[in-house]
């Protein structure tokens, strides 16, 4: 069965430092897709970045960026220069083929409450 | 209207009323999605619908019935609830096609709902 782990419940940290959220999974698909949401207090699921498995590049988009580690099964999540716009819940999620259509069923973690203080 | 909209954002019920969550995608994606989303448990795929047919039920109550008219709209309709059914509920959507894996899921806002 398919699993995501995130460790950390909530985590706090002072604006500007930079923060990582973990992120572990377990599938026996040999593709798969590796997901990372937000989720600030208005409730919508902001998407932020999918990767796919067998791309083990990391990647940086502005203050974020992503490290993939396939021999670890880890999807980590590393903000830099955190903002209080950062505050949010993130959520790690992780997919496989449901159906002959090709949908896919994500398998969500609990989430991480991340807090930026000012 | 962009994206994944829902309505209603808030919604109080009795357990014997009867209500309608309404969700309208303006992607051109074809497939929809619920999910349930409550305290401290992590997202719950409710259903699925593919090319407007339902394509997964998750072992879902009864007292939940979704609705698909077209690929744009997604309806769920509510009866006789508890209160443990209260939760936010999530509509996605997402283009899919026949095979491989296919394109992310976009989320709307969601609907709070509370069931006294």
């Amino acid at each position: 069965a398919q699993k995501v782990t995130q460790a950390q419940t909530e985590i706090s940290v002072v604006e500007k430092e930079d923060v990582t959220l973990d992120c572990v999974y377990e599938t026996r698909d040999t593709t798969y897709y590796l997901f990372w949401y937000k989720q600030p207090p208005s409730g919508e699921l902001v998407f932020l970045i999918r990767r796919n498995s067998f791309d083990e590049q990391n990647e940086i988009s502005g203050r974020y960026s992503w490290n993939f580690q396939k021999s670890t099964s880890s999807f980590n999540f590393t903000i830099t220069a955190s903002q209080v716009v950062d505050s949010a819940v993130y959520f790690c999620a992780l997919s496989d083929q449901i159906s002959n259509f090709g949908n896919e069923k994500l398998t969500f973690g609990t989430g991480t409450r991340l807090t930026i203080i000012p | 209207e962009t994206g994944v909209t829902q309505t209603p954002r808030h919604l109080v019920m009795g357990m014997t009323n009867k209500k309608s969550l309404k969700c309208e995608q303006h992607l051109g994606h074809n497939a929809m999605y619920w999910y349930k989303q409550s305290a401290k448990k992590p997202l719950e795929l409710m259903f699925v619908y593919n090319f407007k047919e339902q394509t997964e039920n998750n072992s879902v109550p009864s007292r939940f019935s979704p609705e698909c008219p077209n690929s744009s709209h997604l309806f769920l309709h509510l009866h006789t609830l508890q209160p443990e059914d209260s939760a936010l509920y999530l509509c996605a959507s997402s283009q899919e096609s026949s095979g491989g894996f296919t394109d992310t899921q976009y989320f709307g806002p969601g609907t709070r709902l509370t069931v006294l």
